[in-house]
Parts: C-alpha cells; sequence; structure tokens
C-alpha cells in the first residue's frame, strides 16, 4: 500500500500568518494517464471531511483562494496565505491513485 | 442541496453484524461511483470500499475484504455496507461518500456510529 506521510502533525499558527503542510508517499501518485492524483481534506471540529484541493492543485468551488496546492510526484504541499479562524481542524492529503486509496495520518491546525 | 445520510449504526457484540444505509439526493445516484469511509474514535480517516455505478465492481481494503460487503439499490438511490464478523477495531464513524475523483461533486454525509463492544 501507498503510505502518505503528512508534517507537521501538530500546526499552531498566529492569525493572519501563513501554514504550509508536506505531504509525502512512499510510491509515484502519477497514473498511467500523465495526471497526478493527490488530494487535500479539511475537517473541521465535529464536521464531516470537505474536499479543498484535487489533483495536487486544483482548488474546489467555494474554497477560498488563500488555499494552494503544490508538488509532483511524491512530494506535495498545502499551504494557507493567511490563516483565519474559520481554519481551524485537521487537514489530511489523500492519494486517490493506487488502490487501496489511502490518507495521511493529518495536520491539526490550531491559532496560537 | 445535495445530500447523502447514513443510518443502521449501533452498539453490537465482537462477531456480530449490522447494515448500514446511505440515501443520496440532490444527485443523479446512478451516475457516481460511491464509497464508505470510516474513522475510528480519535483517529484519523480510512478508505474502506467503492463500487461502480451499476454495482458490478467493488474494491476493499484488506482488512475488511471477505467480512464486508459494499451494494447499492439505484432505484432508491441507496448504497449500503453489510459489516459482518465484526472487531473492536471496526469500532468508528462510518461515512457514505462520493469519491474524490476529477469531475466528481464533493459530498460527504455526518456518518453513522459503529461500536463493537462486550
Amino acid at each position: 500500500d501507498v503510505v502518505m506521510t503528512q508534517s507537521p502533525l501538530s500546526l499552531p499558527v498566529t492569525l493572519g500568518q501563513p501554514a504550509s503542510i508536506s505531504c509525502r508517499s512512499t510510491h509515484s501518485l502519477v497514473y498511467s494517464n500523465g495526471n497526478t492524483y493527490l488530494v487535500w481534506f479539511q475537517q473541521r471540529p465535529g464536521q464531516s471531511p470537505r474536499r479543498l484541493i484535487s489533483k495536487v492543485s486544483n482548488r474546489d468551488s467555494g474554497v477560498p483562494d488563500r488555499f494552494s496546492g503544490s508538488g509532483s510526484v511524491t512530494d506535495f504541499t498545502l499551504q494557507i496565505s493567511r490563516v483565519e479562524a474559520e481554519d481551524v481542524g485537521v487537514y489530511y492529503c489523500m492519494q486517490v491513485t493506487h488502490w487501496p486509496y489511502t490518507f495521511g495520518q493529518g495536520t491539526k491546525l490550531e491559532i496560537k | 442541496e445535495v445530500q447523502l445520510v447514513e443510518s443502521g449504526g449501533g452498539l453490537v457484540q465482537p462477531g456480530g453484524s449490522l447494515r448500514l444505509s446511505c440515501v443520496a439526493s440532490g444527485l443523479t445516484f446512478r451516475n457516481y461511483w460511491m464509497s464508505w469511509v470510516r474513522q475510528a474514535p480519535g483517529k484519523g480517516l480510512e478508505w474502506v470500499a467503492n463500487i461502480n455505478r451499476d454495482g458490478t465492481e467493488n474494491h476493499y481494503i484488506d482488512s475488511v475484504r471477505g467480512r464486508f460487503t459494499i451494494s447499492r439499490d439505484n432505484a432508491n438511490n441507496s448504497l449500503y455496507l453489510q459489516t459482518d464478523s465484526l472487531r473492536a477495531e471496526d469500532t468508528a464513524v462510518y461515512y457514505c461518500a462520493v469519491p474524490p475523483w476529477e469531475g466528481y461533486i464533493d459530498v460527504w454525509g455526518k456518518g453513522t456510529t459503529v461500536i463493537v463492544s462486550s
């Protein structure tokens, strides 16, 4: 199985400051069609997950543009340009290139 | 409004069974692969199973293969997960979800809780 490793696992951030989460996979996430199926989810406290970004960098409709995704092959990053209070929660990367689909351990973002 | 509503969770003894259900509304259910995802208490997410649009193809993670069965009824916009031979490690919130694929909408249910304990 593809193992997804996130860092850091805990991320205290001051309001208005940037934040960055790293996600690394043990296998290339490039599919046979050339696409890379790396997804980022946000899970706010007490809520179901919400997709933020698909295919490395494609932001979902309604997701603020302060969220951005980048990376390639096995190394990916989620960046938040200016953290707001509503961004508190756990962030997961997930690969859907290979079955079984696998998630990172999650990064808990909190406000300092 | 697109909505997925799960039901069927509960407290069950080890070795027991539960049938989880998910009813979809606001989307053309038959056009989508569907999935079950679970989250153990205080833990991360685990993608459990997928089923294709007409129910003829499915995929499971190793830890549930042979014990869980995913199925669907497109006439009633419903997804199911039959869970048999339950173990303590199956204790989790089970979410019904659409796979996060290109071109697919992002929609999750609120989850149904399964507790396996004697």
